[in-house]
């Protein structure tokens, strides 16, 4: 079964605005992490924002923001102010108990002038 | 600066053949990963490390076994390479602390003939 699943294949956001790009886990640890990296063109993985699940509020940095809902087991990132340099892919990724780290299938977002 | 580095950016190899795929990091990390990337598919867990001798099976194990006997390097080996293990290959590490980042290599693209 899917334990990270990134619902938008792709997503196009004008210039300057807001997006949220749709995360959703699975697991039963109580303990874990979710993570956000950014995959330009070139290839190289960008680490984002990352959130505890005992973190008491989201995790924001800089235009990025993450929209954790726990019951929803939900951890959208909100990229605020969009810059033509935010187009890129976008992959959501979960650490369990174990360590293991999964990654999402991504979204691809396009920033149009 | 953290560095993860493979030792190849394109591999091509013919099928049946025994491939080597080599990852070293220098920050001392205990977690090793070895990802395939595919479009549409994310990126995929293969194997994973979590110290040295130390390995668990992702979620797309067949065909491919690993090796850490140090704890700086991890390598992904292909015990008779097929063509549908043509793919664009991630390493990551990252300390077992809770809310570290995996810090990634630059990939290796490996076309298999």
């Amino acid at each position: 079964a899917q334990k990270i699943t990134q619902t938008q294949p792709g997503m196009f956001v004008q210039e300057k605005e807001a997006v949220t790009l749709d995360c959703t886990y699975d697991t039963s640890d109580p303990s874990y992490g979710l993570f956000w990296y950014k995959q330009p063109s070139s290839g190289e993985m960008i680490f984002l924002i990352y959130q505890g699940s005992y973190d008491q509020q989201n995790a924001t940095e800089g235009r990025y923001s993450l929209n954790f809902q726990k019951a929803r087991k939900s951890a959208n990132l909100v990229i605020s102010a969009s810059q033509l340099g935010d187009s890129a892919m976008y992959f959501c990724a979960m650490r369990e108990d174990t360590d293991k780290l999964i990654f999402g299938t991504g979204t691809r977002l396009q920033v149009f002038p | 600066d953290v560095k993860v580095t493979q030792s190849s950016r394109y591999l091509v190899k013919r099928t049946g053949e025994k491939v080597f795929l080599e990852c070293v990091q220098d920050m001392d990390h205990e977690n090793m990963f070895w990802y395939r990337q595919d479009p549409g598919l994310g990126l995929r867990l293969i194997y994973f490390s979590y110290d040295v001798k130390m390995k668990e099976k992702g979620d797309i194990p067949e065909g491919y076994s690993v090796s850490r006997e140090k704890k700086e390097r991890f390598s992904l080996i292909l015990e008779s390479a097929s063509t549908n293990q043509t793919s664009m290959y991630l390493c990551a590490s990252r300390w077992d602390r809770m809310n570290t980042e995996a810090f990634f290599g630059q990939g290796t693209r490996l076309t298999v003939v």
